[in-house]
């Protein structure tokens, strides 16, 4: 079956842009997650959906970033007024909302921030 | 608090083992790993839980250390497909969220 899918899969970008990343999880999957990569890092956590709602927004590293999920399903992250910073991999999983489950990942979104 | 992975690389000749380790410094409900290939999402290997179940897969064996909040990946008899990142994350709760370790680099040569 499909499996989670992300758009863009690259954007470039100014600085001071706003940007929108989108996640299309797998289907049936309640719990979805975003993370960012940094080049040549590990996986930094970003923010956890359990259906619509974000239980876990801890990770979020401004009041620039927010994320939305309509219809336990698609998400957006968007970044404004981004900052060079930014430049990463934001990668998107999902997983059934049940204990101890694998996330499954996207091929990522690549955002360079010029 | 991001678990701690070592070594940061390691470079094996094919048919030879390795051993991956990761350390939390928080109780831990279950210690997850990945493999990402360079360009490529991470995919999952397998999960380890409290009380010594295993969930993945058939070649890679991992250990699960729940007083130390400690986990080792095992790779053995090493195929040139072994090569990539290797990432454990932890969860602090039976689901929800990982903390990802900063990733060890495996290469293996013909």
């Amino acid at each position: 079956g499909a499996g989670v899918s992300q758009s863009p899969s690259n954007k470039v970008t100014e600085k001071g842009k706003d940007v929108e990343l989108r996640c299309d999880p797998i289907s049936g999957h309640t719990a979805l997650y975003w993370y960012r990569q940094s080049l040549g890092q590990g996986l930094e956590f970003l923010i956890y959906f359990q259906g619509n709602s974000a239980p876990d927004k801890s990770g979020l590293p401004s009041d620039r970033f927010s994320a939305e999920r309509t219809g336990g399903s698609v998400s957006t992250l968007t970044i404004q007024r981004t900052q060079q910073e930014d430049s990463a991999v934001y990668l998107c999983a999902s997983s059934p909302d049940r204990e101890y489950q694998p996330q499954h990942f996207g091929d990522g979104t690549r955002l360079s921030i010029l | 608090q991001q678990p701690v992975q070592s070594p940061q690389a390691v470079i094996l000749r094919e048919g030879e083992d390795a051993v991956i380790n990761c350390s939390s410094s928080k109780a831990l409900y279950s210690v997850h790993w990945y493999r990402q290939k360079h360009g490529e999402a991470p995919v999952f290997l397998m999960i380890l839980l409290k009380g010594g179940e295993q969930k993945g897969h058939e070649k890679i064996s991992a250990s699960f250390n729940e007083k130390k909040q400690q986990s080792s990946l095992y790779l053995t008899a090493s195929q040139l497909s072994y090569s990539g990142t290797y990432f454990c994350g932890s969860a602090s709760y039976s689901w929800g969220k990982l903390q990802f370790g900063a990733g060890t680099q495996v290469v293996v040569t013909p």
